[in-house]
C-alpha cells in the first residue's frame, strides 16, 4: 500500500522556538495532505488541509499563524511551529489523499516543548 | 457539525473470543463511514470502509455494516488474536474527504 513518513518521529524543544516536522509521500502524488493533532488518550483533530501550490485551509480554532503549513510539491507537506510553547506539546500526525475515501497516514511525530 | 460516538474501552479479551466495537454518527447528508487501527508505534491504517447504506466493510476478518436507520457502523470479529491488540478508531467523511474521528478503543487481547 502507499506510504506516508513523518520527520523527525521525535522532537524536544526549548519553549519560544519554531519547530518543522516534515510529512512525505513516499510512493504516491498527494495533492491534498492533512494534519492533525492527538491528545493523550485522545482522538484526533484535524487541523488543516494542505493542498499543493495554495493555501491551506485550517480549521475553526486552530491558529494560522502559529501553525505554519506548506505544502510546495506534491510529495511533501510541511508543518512549522512557531514559537513553540509547553502546551503546544503533541502528537502531530499527517495523512495524504491517495484516492476517494482514501487517506495513508503517516507514524506521527511527538512534540515536546519544555 | 458531524460526530462519532464509539464505545469507551479499554476492552480486554482472550484470544478466540468474540469482538464487537459499538460506533455510531450523527451526520448531514450521507457520509462514508471508516474503520482505521494503530498498532503500537505505528501510524493509522485504514482497516474497511463503506460509502453507502447497507454496503459491509470487511478485511482480516472484521465486519462492519453501514447501517443508516440507526446510524451505526458496529466493528465485529469472530476470533480475535493478540495480534490484534491495538486501537480502533471509527470515522466519518462528509463533503470535501475530512475525516471525523471517534474517541478510539484500546483493545488488548490476552493468550
Amino acid at each position: 500500500g502507499a506510504v506516508v513518513s513523518q520527520h523527525p518521529s521525535w522532537v524536544i524543544c526549548k519553549s519560544g522556538t519554531s519547530v518543522k516536522i516534515e510529512c512525505r509521500s513516499l510512493d504516491f502524488q498527494a495533492t491534498t495532505m492533512f494534519w492533525y493533532r492527538q491528545f493523550p488518550k485522545q482522538s484526533l483533530m484535524l487541523m488543516a488541509t494542505s493542498n499543493e501550490g495554495s493555501k491551506a485551509t485550517y480549521e475553526q480554532g486552530v491558529e494560522k499563524d502559529k501553525f505554519l503549513i506548506n505544502h510546495a510539491s506534491l510529495t511533501l507537506s510541511t508543518l512549522t511551529v512557531t514559537s513553540a510553547h509547553p502546551e503546544d506539546s503533541s502528537f502531530y500526525i499527517c495523512s495524504a489523499k491517495w484516492r476517494e475515501y482514501e487517506q495513508y497516514f503517516g507514524p506521527g511525530t511527538r512534540l515536546t516543548v519544555t | 457539525g458531524d460526530s462519532v460516538t464509539q464505545m469507551e474501552g479499554p476492552v480486554t479479551l482472550s484470544e478466540e473470543a468474540f469482538l464487537t466495537i459499538n460506533c455510531t454518527y450523527t451526520a448531514t447528508g450521507y457520509p462514508s463511514l471508516f474503520w482505521y487501527v494503530q498498532y503500537p508505534g505505528e501510524g493509522l491504517q485504514l482497516l474497511l470502509k463503506a460509502t453507502k447504506a447497507d454496503d459491509k466493510g470487511s478485511n482480516k476478518g472484521f465486519e462492519a455494516t453501514y447501517r443508516k436507520e440507526t446510524t451505526s457502523f458496529h466493528l465485529e470479529k469472530g476470533s480475535v488474536q493478540v495480534s490484534d491488540s491495538a486501537v480502533y478508531f471509527c470515522a466519518l467523511s462528509g463533503n470535501g474527504n475530512k475525516l471525523v474521528f471517534g474517541a478510539g478503543t484500546i483493545l488488548r487481547v490476552k493468550s
